[in-house]
């Protein structure tokens, strides 16, 4: 168990909607990361989160939104759903924002959009 | 830019088959260079870092090696339970970059 929680599991919708992911990083970690991962692209790196703040942004699309809140669980927002969007959401965690640490991941949320 | 690649893409061991995993990359001020094992369906989990040219990390079977274009994961005398998908990362300034990983198959 690496210490982040995940919810849901599993999210199945319909294009054109919105959904929002959920993450509670590891105790004590400040530095909240999401990725995307489908089967021909790999882990693509989305956001990052340092206290409450971004730090780095990536591949995200602007349909799709983050933030962290002061309690430093982080919740990802994916709207106007299309069927490209269908993959494995992760959620990883680290103490600082040094990127010298290693990442804590949490299980993933599948997301299927039908 | 920052690029990761790792080769194969997919391997087949017989167990008690050694072999070696590579991941080559580019990236601006190394700061660090991660792998990270992942079974099917969960998340990555972390195996080693290794942060300067020379510096090796071993683990059971696995160890990993590192040069300043490259790093090896060497697997000995593997079973089936070490199948699995291989993920390399490095750091630079910001963010971690991920390859898109090695596929291991270990027959028994």
């Amino acid at each position: 168990d690496s210490g982040v929680t995940q919810t849901p599991k599993h999210l199945i919708t319909a294009t054109g909607q919105r959904v929002t992911l959920r993450c509670s990083p590891r105790s004590g970690d400040l530095s909240v990361y999401w990725y995307q991962q489908s089967l021909d692209q790999g882990l693509q790196f989305l956001i990052q989160y340092y206290n409450g703040e971004e730090r780095a942004k990536g591949n995200i699309l602007e349909r799709f939104s983050a933030q962290q809140f002061p309690d430093l669980h982080s919740e990802l927002n994916l709207s106007s759903l299309e069927l490209g969007d269908s993959a494995l959401y992760f959620c990883a965690s680290s103490p600082t924002v040094a990127t010298n640490e290693k990442l804590f991941f949490g299980s993933g949320t599948q997301l299927s959009v039908l | 830019e920052d690029q990761v690649t790792q080769s194969p893409e997919a391997l087949r061991l017989q167990e008690g088959e050694s072999s070696s995993l590579n991941c080559s990359y580019t990236v601006s001020g190394l700061r660090g260079l991660f792998w990270y094992r992942q079974d099917p369906g969960k998340g990555p989990e972390f195996l080693f870092t290794l942060y300067s040219a020379g510096e090796e990390k071993e683990k059971e079977r696995l160890k990993a090696t590192l040069t300043k274009k490259e790093s090896f994961l060497h697997i000995t005398a593997p079973k089936p339970e070490d199948s699995a998908t291989y993920l390399c990362a490095v750091t630079g300034t910001y963010k971690y970059i991920f390859g898109t990983g090695t596929r291991l198959k270990v027959l028994a």
